[in-house]
């Protein structure tokens, strides 16, 4: 099992929609989460950090924690053509003390 | 500005020349990290730093080196390199794993 899992896309989305993103990691033990957004050829940004149970608003953008399930999940409302890119779901994994990042999932946002 | 800065952003080299990578922050960042980036695999640790003089091992340290002999600073080395290093490489810093990376512009290598 992979340590922090994603599925790869491409998730496409119309313009104005609601654009779920998911992943799942390994470490039980793991306090804090991170979701990356990275244009092609560019560097990974954060968007969001989550670090207790439940939902974290910020702007357009939501990161819904779920410790038991192991899940993070990143929710992008009213998508928009500029949100096209890879998301990289980032855990630090309580075990080594190392920052941990799934493979990305690409979104494509149709106008 | 704060910033992550990365020399070179590109760079085509042959088979066993050594290079180096370089890396600077001026946030006043304890972690240090390089990540090697290749096409369906994301991101990959190679090295990290927690602070001057400490340095570890990340996911797939074969091949580089590293040293923190300044906080600001965290060059990345390729003694030999060789064609399975050709990848996009970032440097990123921050103020400990729990905390947001601040990530470089990326060096694209290419080794021939």
């Amino acid at each position: 099992q992979k340590e922090v899992e994603q599925n790869s896309g491409p998730l496409s989305v119309p313009e104005g929609a609601i654009a779920s993103l998911n992943c799942t990691y390994s470490d039980r033990g793991s306090q804090s989460f991170f979701w990356y957004r990275q244009y092609s050829g560019k560097s990974p940004e954060l968007i969001m950090s989550i670090y207790s149970n439940g939902d974290k608003e910020d702007g357009r953008f939501t990161a819904q924690l779920n410790k038991a399930s192991q899940y993070v999940s990143l929710l992008i409302r009213d998508s928009q053509p500029s949100d096209s890119a890879t998301y990289l779901c980032a855990v630090n994994m309580e075990y080594g003390n190392k920052l941990v990042f799934g493979a990305g999932t690409i979104l494509r946002v149709k106008s | 500005e704060a910033q992550v800065t990365q020399n070179p952003r590109y760079l085509i080299t042959v088979t066993g020349k050594k290079l180096t990578v370089t890396c600077s922050q001026n946030m006043n960042h304890e972690y240090m990290s390089w990540y090697r980036q290749d096409p369906g695999l994301g991101l990959r640790q190679i090295y990290y730093s927690m602070n001057v003089e400490v340095t570890d091992k990340g996911d797939v340290p074969e091949g580089y080196k590293v040293s923190r002999k300044e906080k600001r600073n965290f060059p990345l080395i390729l003694e030999s390199p060789s064609p399975n290093q050709t990848s996009l490489y970032f440097c990123a810093s921050s103020f400990g794993t729990s905390n947001e990376q601040f990530f470089g512009p990326g060096t694209r290598l290419t080794v021939l």
